[in-house]
């Protein structure tokens, strides 16, 4: 089956924008996590979703960043005003829901704040 | 806090010269290991989880084991095809996010 896919895959945006990220699960995965990954870094936890709510969101940096997931399906990471410092790479990725749940991942979105 | 620390931060091998990369953890109650493969440009691939001091896992080249205080992962007769950073987190505590180390860049020279 199709695995995590994630769009745009760039995406490049001058500082003070607002920008949406998208993820689309592994179809019956219940549970959803975003991460960061700057380079030479591993990835770095934001917010976790079991359904469609925000189980735990004490990844998220600061109150710029917020995610949803309406329909316990595909969920999006909003960023509003920008910063040069928020540039990398947004991993999203999903999983069963099990206790440890092993995380599939998409291939990233790049996003890149001039 | 969790840390994980993987070393050597870079590896590289002549094909078929067997090593093993290295994640030491102090964490608070683990509850699984994870490795992971990750390409130039790609997000990680899922390799293994383990569970326990003692147990081990293998698939095709790679086996990984567990200790109280660390994970290895061995590479027998790499491939060039085998080159990618491998990443390893854990899963501790009540928190339901992996915890990254920050890899290490093995290179496996034809």
């Amino acid at each position: 089956g199709a695995g995590v896919s994630q769009t745009p895959s760039n995406k490049v945006t001058e500082k003070g924008k607002y920008v949406e990220l998208r993820c689309d699960p592994i179809s019956g995965h219940t549970a959803l996590y975003w991460y960061r990954q700057s380079l030479g870094q591993g990835p770095e936890f934001l917010i976790y979703f079991q359904g469609t709510g925000a189980a735990d969101d004490s990844g998220l940096p600061n109150d710029r960043f917020f995610a949803v997931r309406p329909e316990g399906s595909v969920s999006t990471l909003k960023i509003q005003r920008t910063e040069r410092g928020d540039s990398a790479v947004y991993l999203c990725a999903s999983g069963s829901g099990g206790d440890p749940d092993t995380q599939y991942f998409g291939p990233g979105t790049r996003l890149t704040v001039l | 806090e969790d840390q994980v620390t993987q070393s050597p931060e870079a590896l590289r091998l002549q094909e078929g010269e067997s090593s093993s990369l290295n994640c030491s953890y102090t964490v608070s109650g683990l509850r699984g290991l994870f490795w992971y493969r990750q390409d130039p440009g790609k997000g990680p691939e899922f390799l293994f989880t383990l569970y326990s001091a003692g147990e081990e896992k293998e698939k095709e080249r790679l086996k990984a084991t567990l200790t109280k205080k660390e994970s290895f992962l061995h590479i027998t007769a790499p491939k060039p095809e085998d080159s990618a950073t491998y990443l390893c987190a854990v899963y501790s505590g009540s928190a339901r996010q992996l915890t990254f180390g920050s890899g290490t860049q093995l290179t496996v020279l034809p």
